[in-house]
């Protein structure tokens, strides 16, 4: 069965600290790897999509990796701020539905709190 | 418009009252989705419109769930007969095709009492 498994599910860092959220997949054959931003009341904003040729890319402070072996992506946070607390949805689409937004497997995501 | 937009943003209605949602995507943009999304979870495909045409409706729960999207832009989702497991933010995407990158709404918060 398709899955993707988020971890871990909830976090709290200062601010100024790092931190490394983790998505593991069991989605076969695989397309495309995606992480979202989602704020509280807000709908889910994209800041990162990989292909399986991709092992590394970044948006700002955002940097998320991908290992296509293991079926594992991160993504890394680096010098938090508040505007961080969100959650973070590791999203991930099969190659049978390459184009295809309406078969994406979403995570549940991760929680992440930012305290001063 | 700059981004998708949907109303109300917080809906609360009685058991077994009828609501209609509604999203308005980016201008130009073909594909329109419909997201569930519970407490705690990751958005849940409902249905999926190119221009007018409802090309999937897979997701949706019961036959209470009804989606629409006449002239190919504006969308509706209707709930009749609302349940409190309706309750959930209902989400709107829309994207240039179907594969392109999506862009969601502010969701619309529906509470069932």
């Amino acid at each position: 069965k398709n899955q993707v498994e988020q971890s871990p599910q909830s976090l709290i860092i200062l601010e100024g600290k790092n931190c490394t959220l983790q998505c593991n997949y069991t989605v076969s054959p695989f397309s495309n790897l995606r992480w979202y931003k989602q704020d509280t009341g807000r709908g889910p904003v994209s800041l990162t999509i990989m292909t399986f040729s991709e092992n590394t890319k970044s948006n700002g402070r955002y940097t998320a990796t991908l290992d296509a072996d293991t079926k594992q992506s991160s993504l890394h946070i680096t010098a938090s701020q508040l505007s961080d607390s969100a959650s973070y949805i590791c999203v991930v689409s099969a190659r049978e539905y390459a184009g295809n937004n309406r078969k994406l497997i979403w995570g549940l995501g991760t929680s992440l709190a930012v305290n001063p | 418009g700059a981004g998708v937009s949907q109303s109300p943003r917080y809906k609360v209605a009685k058991r077994g009252q009828d609501v209609a949602l509604r999203c308005d995507p980016i201008s130009g943009h073909v594909s329109l989705f419909w997201y569930q999304q519970a407490l705690g979870q990751g958005p849940e495909f409902l249905t999926y419109f190119q221009n007018e045409a409802q090309l999937d409706k897979s997701g949706l729960p019961s036959d209470r769930f009804f989606a629409e999207r006449p002239e190919g832009s504006v969308s509706t989702l209707k709930i009749q007969r609302t349940q409190q497991e309706d309750s959930a933010v209902y989400l709107c995407a829309s994207s240039l095709t179907s594969g392109n990158e999506q862009f969601f709404g502010p969701g619309t918060r529906l509470t069932v009492l």
